[in-house]
């Protein structure tokens, strides 16, 4: 299917760590993007990396995607006690042009 | 970037009334969409408003459940018909932007009660 599904289901590190999360998915994609989404409330947009990018950067941010294992993976660095959040991979393809969501990872930052 | 606004943003309802949530885009997009998440769950697609046509929906929602209006290309509308307190989740909604990124309003919180 398009959904992306995130390892692991939930990570806890202390501040200053790096966090990685992972996702993988089964279908060709246009694109990948992932999100993050605090306690009941709105996803935001973090990054999108394109089917021929491999590698994606956003201030502590840092996106992979490797197309022939159909995986990607976040890494946050330096990690901050407002990091505590839910993260969500979405693989994008323009045949259904929609987003299929994952359980996400949930990530806790002690500070 | 868009900003997609969302109204409610919070509401509790009776049981066996209707609510409809608004959603507006700060710029003309093709594609907008309607998620529900409920309690402790992850985002499930409800349909694709569609510009014009009617909604395209989802294995396991309806129409008559969910209506869905979209009159213009910045603007949508979901109603939840006849609430139980199964339909208690957050609602959102989002729009596809330049370079197929998609974006998600805040979600509009409703308690069925």
């Amino acid at each position: 299917s398009q959904q992306g599904e995130e390892d692991p289901q939930a990570l806890s590190i202390q501040e200053g760590e790096n966090a990685t999360m992972n996702c993988s998915y089964k279908t060709s994609i246009n694109n990948l993007q992932w999100y993050r989404q605090n306690s009941g409330r709105g996803l935001v947009h973090l990054i999108l990396i394109r089917s021929n990018e491999r590698e994606k950067h956003s201030g502590r941010l840092r996106v992979t995607l490797d197309t022939s294992k159909k995986s990607s993976s976040l890494l946050i660095t330096a990690s901050r006690a407002a990091d505590t959040a839910s993260y969500f991979c979405a693989p994008f393809s323009s045949n259904t042009g929609k987003l299929i969501f994952g359980q996400g990872t949930t990530l806790q930052v002690k500070p | 970037s868009a900003v997609i606004s969302q109204k409610p943003s919070r509401d509790i309802c009776q049981r066996g009334t209707s609510l409809t949530i608004q959603c507006q885009v700060d710029s003309q997009v093709t594609m907008m969409f309607w998620y529900r998440q409920q309690p402790g769950q992850s985002l499930t697609l409800i349909a694709t408003a569609n510009q014009g046509s009617e909604a395209t929906y989802e294995s396991g929602f309806v129409i008559d459940k969910f209506p869905i209006s979209r009159p213009n290309l910045t603007f949508s509308t979901l109603t939840v018909s006849n609430m139980s307190p199964e339909d208690s989740s957050i609602y959102l909604c989002s729009a596809e932007c330049s370079g197929n990124t998609i974006y998600f309003g805040e979600g509009s919180w409703l308690t069925v009660v």
